[in-house]
């Protein structure tokens, strides 16, 4: 079973638009949250992470995390064609999971970002 | 930025052979991973490796697979035997420190048994 959900499969968005992008983890233990982003043919690399409630801001992007439903959000302002790209959405279980780099991913959001 | 090579991009092999993926990690890198990502699915966690030792290790590092990295050279995933089942993208990391926060991936190698 899937620890981590991401919706939705694909998102278009026009350029200049907001692109909301939702993960949520089924498994109570699954507590760590990161976003990475994935070009085509390119290696993942991570946008941000959040571990407590709450909100975090950097430049366009934004992230959400709800501990009690176990769900995070990336939001992209002002959407580029560049920002179009595989978001993945991956958790650990807790301090101890991140420790060991012991990664739970989603299968990932297709992000399209049309000029 | 810090880059992590895999060598090569794609292999082909048949089923039986021996395989060895090769990661070129982050020079000053301590902790290493492998990842598995099936066509159409999510990447999954095989195994993570410091100091010459498997920290940890998923249910799908099967007993058929072995990493190694000696002396500061490659950091390999062995396979011997192949099996269909291990067609798939093969993803290295590393990290500086413990802890997801620095973990750096590789671009992958797909890897095709026939």
């Amino acid at each position: 079973q899937q620890k981590v959900q991401q919706s939705p499969e694909s998102l278009i968005v026009p350029e200049g638009g907001m692109a909301s992008l939702n993960c949520t983890s089924s498994d109570r233990n699954v507590d760590y949250f990161w976003w990475y982003r994935q070009h085509s043919g390119k290696s993942p690399k991570m946008l941000m992470s959040i571990f407590s409630n709450g909100e975090k801001e950097e430049g366009r992007f934004t992230v959400h995390l709800n501990k009690a439903s176990l769900h995070t959000s990336l939001h992209i302002r002002d959407s580029q064609p560049s920002d179009s790209a595989l978001y993945l959405c991956a958790a650990s279980m807790g301090y101890r999971g991140s420790a060991l780099g012991r990664l739970h991913f989603g299968a990932g959001t297709q992000l399209i970002v049309i000029p | 930025g810090p880059k992590v090579l895999q060598i090569p991009s794609h292999q082909i092999i048949d089923m039986g052979q021996m395989v060895t993926l090769n990661c070129d990690p982050v020079s000053n890198h301590l902790y290493f991973y492998w990842y598995k990502q099936i066509l159409g699915q999510q990447m999954e966690f095989l195994v993570n490796f410091y100091n010459g030792k498997v920290m940890e290790k998923s249910k799908l590092f099967k007993d058929q697979f072995s990493v190694e990295r000696p002396d500061g050279s490659y950091f390999t995933l062995k396979i011997q035997p192949t099996a269909l089942e291990d067609s798939a993208v093969y993803f290295c990391a590393s990290s500086l420190e413990q802890g997801a926060e620095t973990l750096y991936f590789g671009s992958g190698t797909r890897l095709t048994v026939l």
